[in-house]
Formats: C-alpha cells, sequence, structure tokens
C-alpha cells in the first residue's frame, strides 16, 4: 500500500542551530499535509500545514516545503531550543478522504546544550 | 477552548477482555478519529467518525469497533483483547471532517494487555 516515509530515524542539533527534517510520500493523491511534534507522554500536536497548491509555508520558527515532483516534504525548524526535542511525524490526507491521515514513521530530534 | 479528551489514560487488561475506551472533542468538532500508534506499526489509522455515522475505516480486525453519540462524542471497543493490541489509543477532532482540515489529537489512552 502507499505510505508515508522518513529518512532519518534520529536527529541530534546543537542548541540555536537550524533542523531541517524530511519525509517522503507515495500517494499521489495527497491534497493535504501536516506535521505533528510529539513529546513524551503526550497526543500528537500539530505543528504546521500545507495544501497541495502550495510549495512553501511558514509559521512561527518553522517552515514546511513541498516538492510534488519528487514527493517530498521537510519541515525547517529555525534557531532549534531544547524545548523542540521531540519526535515528529509528517503524515497526508488524500483527497477526498475524509480524516484518514497516514503518518510517516517518526523523527526524533534530540537537542543538545 | 478545552482540548480533546480521553479517558481513561491507562488501563491494563488481560487476554481475551474488551474494553472500551472513551474521548470527547473539543467543543463544536464533529468529527472524531481513533488511531493506534505502537513502536513496531507506528501510528495507524482505526476509523473516523461523523454525525454518528462511520465514515472511514481503516485496516484492522472486526474485534475493533467505534460510535458516536449525539453530542459527538466518541468511544471505541476492543474485543477479546490480544497482547498485539497494547498500544496507544489516540483520538483526534476536526470540526467537520474535511481532507484539509487539522485534526487535533487528546493525550491517549495507554493500553497493556497482559
Amino acid at each position: 500500500g502507499e505510505s508515508v516515509g522518513l529518512h532519518l530515524p534520529t536527529l541530534s542539533v546543537q542548541e540555536g542551530d537550524n533542523s531541517i527534517i524530511n519525509c517522503a510520500y507515495s500517494n499521489s493523491a495527497s491534497d493535504y499535509f501536516i506535521w505533528y511534534k510529539q513529546e513524551s507522554g503526550k497526543g500528537p500536536q500539530f505543528i504546521i500545514d500545507i495544501r497541495s497548491n502550495m510549495d512553501k509555508r511558514q509559521g512561527q520558527r518553522v517552515t514546511v516545503l513541498l516538492n510534488k515532483t519528487v514527493k517530498h516534504l521537510s519541515l525547517q525548524i529555525a534557531a532549534t531550543q531544547p524545548g523542540d526535542s521531540a519526535v515528529y511525524f509528517c503524515a497526508e490526507n488524500p483527497q477526498a478522504a475524509g480524516n484518514k491521515l497516514t503518518f510517516g514513521g517518526g523523527t526524533r530530534v534530540l537537542v543538545k546544550p | 477552548k478545552a482540548g480533546v479528551t480521553q479517558t481513561p489514560r491507562y488501563l491494563i487488561k488481560t487476554r481475551g477482555q474488551q474494553v472500551t475506551l472513551s474521548c470527547s472533542p473539543i467543543s463544536g468538532h464533529r468529527s472524531v478519529s481513533w488511531y493506534q500508534q505502537t513502536p513496531g506499526q507506528g501510528l495507524q489509522f482505526l476509523f473516523e467518525y461523523f454525525s454518528e455515522t462511520q465514515r472511514n475505516k481503516g485496516n484492522f480486525p472486526g474485534r475493533f469497533s467505534g460510535r458516536q453519540f449525539s453530542n459527538s462524542r466518541s468511544e471505541m471497543n476492543v474485543s477479546t483483547l490480544e497482547l498485539g493490541d497494547s498500544a496507544l489509543y489516540l483520538c483526534a477532532s476536526s470540526l467537520f471532517g474535511q481532507g484539509s482540515e487539522t485534526q487535533y489529537f487528546g493525550p491517549g489512552t495507554r493500553l497493556l494487555v497482559l
């Protein structure tokens, strides 16, 4: 079946540096993509989303880039802080599927002081 | 506005038993989805309910079922529990369950099957 995947299971980054988390997706029908952050003992927390008619969207310290040609999604975190340490998931929602998210495997981000 | 709440937060059951988990969506949200999270399989979609009707279903056996009430609160039930059902069960809600709506997750119910 089609799925969303991540390239790096663990990313170590120095505090203050920028982080980049990558994600590949295979469902060309996907219309909506989301990044979630999950801290230990908590449910996934929405970070930022992007629709397929866009290639870039910015939030507070975060930017999501979408490359539909190669089916690639990335999350950039600027000036990474200790509170950014968590597992990050990308997810896709195929067009007209209602709410039926397909999640990637997750990337753990460890921020070193 | 209160977030998605789930009860209980932790649960221990034995094989063969059944379990019912509860989810209260964000006020005004009418779509509720359930996901199972395990270290081996990651986050997997179970089902979605909207207006008391199951609208989408994932690839889980019939032992997994759910329902939604008129106030949008939802329950999921797992019958004849197996060891592999040990997982974090997450509930998410959104306004109308349209594909490009943000889904907000609750803290989850951690189920341990012995």
